[in-house]
């Protein structure tokens, strides 16, 4: 099957540490976007990457970081520097930059304990 | 800096009811709009996605609007069922507006 796959589902962090969520897919695209989503909210851009090895901040992407070493993975840190990270994260893919259709993956929930 | 709004944040309809849900923005150039909905605790789930060059789309019972002059879209539910009851939210070039929660009443 192809799409996008997101883990762990639900991930739980101390304050002061950094955690890594995974975002893979295998629908070949190459643009991939991460995402925050808050009660109630719609969705807010941190990161994203049209190419590997290349990528560009979003709308709030202060307390996180991400690579895109590989055309399939684009994984999301979340520093300490992050000051309220407990939210829904969402990964998306899509074949080009901005103008093709977006899918998404299940998403991570983390909750800072 | 684009902004999206989705009015009204809730809707509440009984079942088999036609139905619009509205999503406006501010900036005209756009690439695409894109609806999706959302189920609690789930990720999002493309439903139509319209090219800035045209003006609708359709699936089954639903029905995407683009009216990129005025900075609108609509999606049209038609015959709506209890399993519709979900967020819908949609996205001008992927900037996202807060959705609209839906419950269709059996």
């Amino acid at each position: 099957d192809g799409g996008i796959t997101q883990s762990p589902k639900y991930l739980f962090r101390k304050e002061g540490q950094n955690v890594t969520l995974s975002c893979e897919q295998n629908l070949n695209h190459d643009a991939m976007y991460w995402y925050r989503q808050d009660p109630g909210q719609g969705l807010r851009l941190i990161y994203y990457s049209q190419i590997v090895n290349d990528f560009q901040k979003g709308d709030i992407a202060e307390g996180y970081s991400v690579s895109r070493e590989k055309k399939e993975s684009f994984p999301l840190t979340v520093t300490s520097a992050q000051k309220n990270p407990t939210a829904f994260y969402l990964c998306a893919s899509s074949m080009g930059p901005s103008n093709t259709e977006a899918f998404f993956g299940q998403g991570t929930r983390l909750t800072v304990v | 800096k684009q902004e999206v709004t989705q009015i009204p944040a809730a809707l509440s309809v009984p079942e088999g009811e036609n139905l619009v849900l509205n999503c406006s923005f501010t900036d005209s150039a756009i690439y695409n709009l894109q609806w999706f909905r959302q189920d609690p605790g789930k990720g999002l789930t493309s439903l139509l996605l319209i090219q800035s060059s045209q003006r609708e789309q359709t699936s089954g019972r639903l029905n995407a609007s683009l009216d990129k002059s005025s900075g609108r879209s609509t999606l049209y539910i038609a015959a709506s069922q209890p399993g519709d009851s979900a967020t819908y939210l949609c996205a001008a070039t992927l900037t996202f507006g807060s959705g609209t929660q839906l419950t269709v009443l059996p």
